[in-house]
């Protein structure tokens, strides 16, 4: 069983490009949360997916950023016009989002390292 | 006030020892727990679930303590390998999607 895929594993884009990060989340598994670390900072929650819908973007930048979790295919990241404050690692989570222990336990991909020249 | 706060450390211990670290939460109404470890530059991976009778794996212990709104976390005869950094997750009850994530304890196990 495939863990958490992500990619691609780095990206380096100038100011103004547009920047799109994948995540496909382990098989089985619904749910999708995306989170930003910036350079020697905790882990900051962004958005969580189900399939076709968001469920809760209250950690996402009101502009530029948007994301998707289509019903065929790997949840999208994306990022318009990127800035430098943009740089930073973006990580994916994913959980099977079953009650009870073990259900909305977070596996988490190896990241996408995001620099803006 | 954060929802997760943790003490940044570092916590440099000699192998074999005995180390421990707290994390509070603000939300009374947070519902799961978790202690992640996250090496240098690599994803977060989960150490254990913090059940509210407390638990043990191995050489790790997790209590959680819901009067005073903080978990904890126990390593036992330290590792080299336990090198990293420890990091305290907070869900919230129903209706809340989020998990919060404390922003670590850095952990160096000296030989």
């Amino acid at each position: 069983n495939a863990g958490v895929m992500q990619n691609p594993r780095h990206l380096v884009r100038r100011r103004g490009q547009e920047a799109r990060l994948r995540c496909s989340p382990m098989k089985g598994h619904s749910h999708v949360y995306w989170y930003r670390q910036l350079p020697e900072e905790g882990l900051k929650f962004m958005v969580y997916l189900q399939k076709e819908n968001i469920i809760d973007e209250s950690g996402m930048p009101k502009e530029r950023f948007s994301a998707e979790f289509p019903k065929e295919g790997p949840s999208i990241l994306r990022i318009q016009q990127v800035v430098r404050g943009d740089s930073a690692a973006y990580f994916c989570a994913s959980s099977p989002g079953l009650a009870g222990p073990g259900g909305e336990t977070q596996y988490f991909g190896p990241g996408t390292r995001l620099l803006v020249l | 006030r954060k929802e997760v706060e943790q003490d940044p450390g570092p916590f440099n211990v000699p192998e074999g020892a005995t180390v421990a670290f707290n994390c509070t939460y603000s939300n009374s109404a947070s519902q799961s727990f978790f202690w992640y470890r996250q090496d240098c530059r690599k994803e977060p991976k989960l150490l254990m679930s913090v059940y509210s009778s407390g638990n043990e794996d191995g050489r790790f212990t997790a209590q959680l303590n819901r009067a005073s709104q903080y978990i904890s976390l126990l390593i036992r005869d330290s590792k080299l390998s336990d090198s990293a950094t420890y990091l305290c997750v907070v869900k919230r009850g129903s209706g809340g999607n989020q998990f919060y994530f404390g922003t670590g304890t850095s952990l160096t196990v000296i030989p």
